[in-house]
């Protein structure tokens, strides 16, 4: 399929590394975060998300950190594997509406 | 159970057509939400309906519009063609009773304008 990547950040990791793919948020106001991982051809999946009033979320093999001063989330994906290559978007939803807002994306690439 | 389905998958039009877009929301959803993601960037939200209303409107122009049908199903129409509407739209569902939660996202339709 036609690749969603063009023109985004990349993250070239090996096979096994632990990856970090980070996002700046752009209101205040938001108070739920989810992290989408997008491949070619398909449409966002969700993988993990947090509210708020955390500062940290785990998953399976990720972990999603919450710095509300800095409006900054992270996502953390331990032992990455090549299934793992795809394009990564954060989106906010601010309190009182349901729409997401997505941030710019960053692109995957887990090599053998 | 099947997820969010779109058609078609793609399509090509010309510039000043217009385009019809289908969306079938996953079982036990009842908000449908429209987003168009240019190529290498986030996407961008359309609108939202729910109850056969549109609920919330993103910064898009009024040829844009959509509808809701009884049974939850969605489309999207886009008049007056331009090139740089040329762009994956995607069709997201969620239940409506978890504002902002279960979001589940369609493959898309792949529209491209010339």
């Amino acid at each position: 399929g036609e690749s969603v990547g063009l023109h985004l950040p990349t993250l070239s990791v090996q096979e096994g590394d632990n990856s970090i793919i980070n996002c700046a948020y752009s209101n205040s106001a938001s108070d739920y975060f989810i992290w989408y991982k997008q491949e070619s051809g398909k449409g966002p999946q969700f993988i993990i998300d947090i509210r708020s009033n955390m500062d940290k979320r785990q998953g399976q093999r990720v972990t999603v950190l919450l710095n509300k001063t800095v409006k900054h989330l992270s996502l953390q994906i331990a032992a990455t594997q090549p299934g793992d290559s795809a394009v990564y978007f954060c989106a906010e939803i601010s309190t009182g509406y349901s729409t997401l807002t997505f941030g710019k994306g960053t692109m995957l690439l887990v090599s053998p | 159970d099947a997820g969010v389905t779109q058609s078609p998958t793609h399509l090509i039009k010309t510039r000043g057509q217009q385009v019809t877009l289908r969306c079938s929301p996953k079982s036990g959803h009842d908000t449908v939400s429209w987003y168009q993601q240019a190529l290498g960037q986030g996407p961008q939200f359309i609108f939202q309906y729910y109850e056969e209303e549109e609920r919330q409107r993103g910064n898009f122009p009024d040829r844009f519009s959509g509808h809701q049908f009884p049974n939850y199903s969605s489309e999207l129409n886009v008049n007056a063609l331009l090139l740089g509407d040329s762009a994956l739209y995607l069709c997201a569902s969620s239940p409506q009773r978890r504002s902002g939660y279960g979001y589940t996202f369609g493959s898309g339709t792949r529209l491209t304008v010339v």
